[in-house]
């Protein structure tokens, strides 16, 4: 089935810079990506997905690049602010016909002021 | 719509007790999923359904664990007999369609003693 390794596992970044998150993924079959944040003690929360079809997608600060060769995408957050500390999950379709969301072990964001 | 809706948010019980944990989905959505979360497993995927049917359960950990989806706007997830280590956050999400965002519930949080 699928898998996703999810990288790195903690990040700290001072404010105003920017923070990568990498991801890869082991079903060439999967075709959705979606990535999710989670604040202490609330639920997941989708931010950004992607598609197959397209190799990058952006909004506003959060981008989001996605290598189909290489089976690896990867979330980008430009100018971070205290409010993006957080947990963040990556996430692949897989399985039998691409269709069980599979989740990444997810990043623990720290933004320092 | 008020969102994906989990009762209840916390359960305390002794080992060896019947847990069933309960949730109502976004209505029009099609898919329901029930994941569960601790600090070693992140989040799994324990089954899924589509219009009331379960497609994928492979995810549930043994025999203990049942789910049921009686209609469209509602499903349980059943512990018997519940032990310790089934401890966690467990988080019911749905869907409109696969590959699209899940919404996920509030979640409850189990313990068992």
């Amino acid at each position: 089935g699928e898998n996703v390794e999810q990288h790195p596992s903690t990040l700290s970044v001072q404010e105003g810079d920017s923070a990568v998150i990498k991801c890869t993924y082991s079903d060439s079959a999967s075709n959705y990506f979606p990535w999710y944040k989670q604040e202490l003690g609330k639920r997941p929360q989708l931010i950004i997905d992607i598609r197959s079809n397209v190799g990058e997608k952006k909004d506003q600060r959060i981008a989001v690049t996605l290598n189909k060769t290489a089976k690896h995408f990867s979330l980008h957050i430009t100018e971070t602010q205290p409010e993006d500390s957080a947990v963040y999950f990556c996430a692949a379709t897989g399985g039998q016909g691409a269709q069980k969301l599979v989740f990444g072990q997810g990043t623990r964001l720290t933004i320092n002021p | 719509d008020a969102g994906v809706i989990q009762s209840p948010r916390h359960e305390v019980t002794e080992m060896g007790q019947e847990v069933t944990l309960r949730c109502k989905p976004i209505s029009g959505h099609d898919y329901l999923f029930w994941y569960r979360q601790t600090m070693m497993r992140g989040l799994e995927l324990l089954i899924y359904f589509n219009n009331n049917v379960p497609i994928d359960d492979s995810g549930m950990p043994e025999d203990r664990f049942s789910a049921k989806m009686p209609n469209a706007s509602f499903s349980t997830l059943k512990i018997q007999p519940s032990e310790p280590r089934d401890s966690a956050v467990y988080f019911c999400a749905s869907s409109y369609r696969l590959n699209t965002e899940a919404f996920f519930g509030q979640g409850t949080r189990l313990t068992v003693v």
